[in-house]
């Protein structure tokens, strides 16, 4: 089955430490996006890539890194800079635009807390 | 800046009820716009995308409305079952840097169908 898969459900990081979110995905989609929820302010953009080795900033990325070596992978670290990481991470992948009947799809996100 | 709202934030319906979601966004000039499902812990389900051209959506016991001008979306839920109980995000997308679609998403409206 086409999807998109997240790992780990769960991670903890510890002060100063660096951890990577894992996102892959099996739809042959050329675009990849990592979103930031808290609880009542809704999903955030955090990074955004729209075709292998190209990424751009979206609206909160301070703090955090990727990559896109591979259409089908887009992994999001999570600096020590980024003071307030608590929170679920979901990953989202679509056909570019300019084809506006293209809807995001989501995988099951991780939970990332501070130990 | 496009600003998403969502009214109510909560709403509990006995079963077999009709129900309206609503959102709002302030800028008219959107690309598309998205209603969501998210189940507690989960990704997010897209249930409808409605093009900037269309006025509405079917699918199902769901029906999306979209009134660009009014800047105002609504999600009908006909015949409401124990299983439609979720939080209900909507999205507006704005097309930018030439191929991606960009997601504002409002709040959510966490829905419980009583049986």
């Amino acid at each position: 089955d086409g999807g998109i898969t997240q790992s780990p459900k769960y991670l903890f990081r510890k002060e100063g430490q660096n951890v990577t979110l894992s996102c892959e995905q099996n739809l042959n989609h050329d675009a990849m996006y990592w979103y930031r929820q808290d609880p009542g302010q809704g999903l955030r953009l955090i990074y955004y890539s729209q075709i292998v080795n190209d990424f751009q900033k979206g609206d909160i990325a301070e703090g955090y890194s990727v990559s896109r070596e591979k259409k089908e992978s887009f992994p999001l670290t999570v600096t020590s800079a980024q003071k307030n990481p608590t929170a679920f991470y979901l990953c989202a992948s679509s056909h570019a635009a300019p084809r506006g009947d293209q809807p995001q799809h989501f995988g099951d996100g991780t939970r990332l807390s501070i130990l | 800046k496009q600003e998403v709202t969502q009214i109510p934030a909560a709403l509990s319906v006995p079963e077999g009820e009709n129900l309206v979601l609503n959102c709002s966004f302030t800028d008219s000039a959107i690309y598309n716009l998205q209603w969501f499902r998210q189940d507690p812990g989960k990704g997010l389900t897209s249930l409808l995308l409605i093009q900037s051209s269309q006025r509405e959506q079917t699918s199902g016991r769901l029906n999306a409305s979209l009134d660009k001008s009014s800047g105002r979306s609504t999600l009908y839920i006909a015949a409401s079952q124990p299983g439609d109980s979720a939080t209900y995000l909507c999205a507006v997308s704005l097309l930018f840097s030439g191929a991606t679609n960009k997601l504002i998403f409002g709040t959510g409206t966490l829905l419980a169908v009583q049986p």
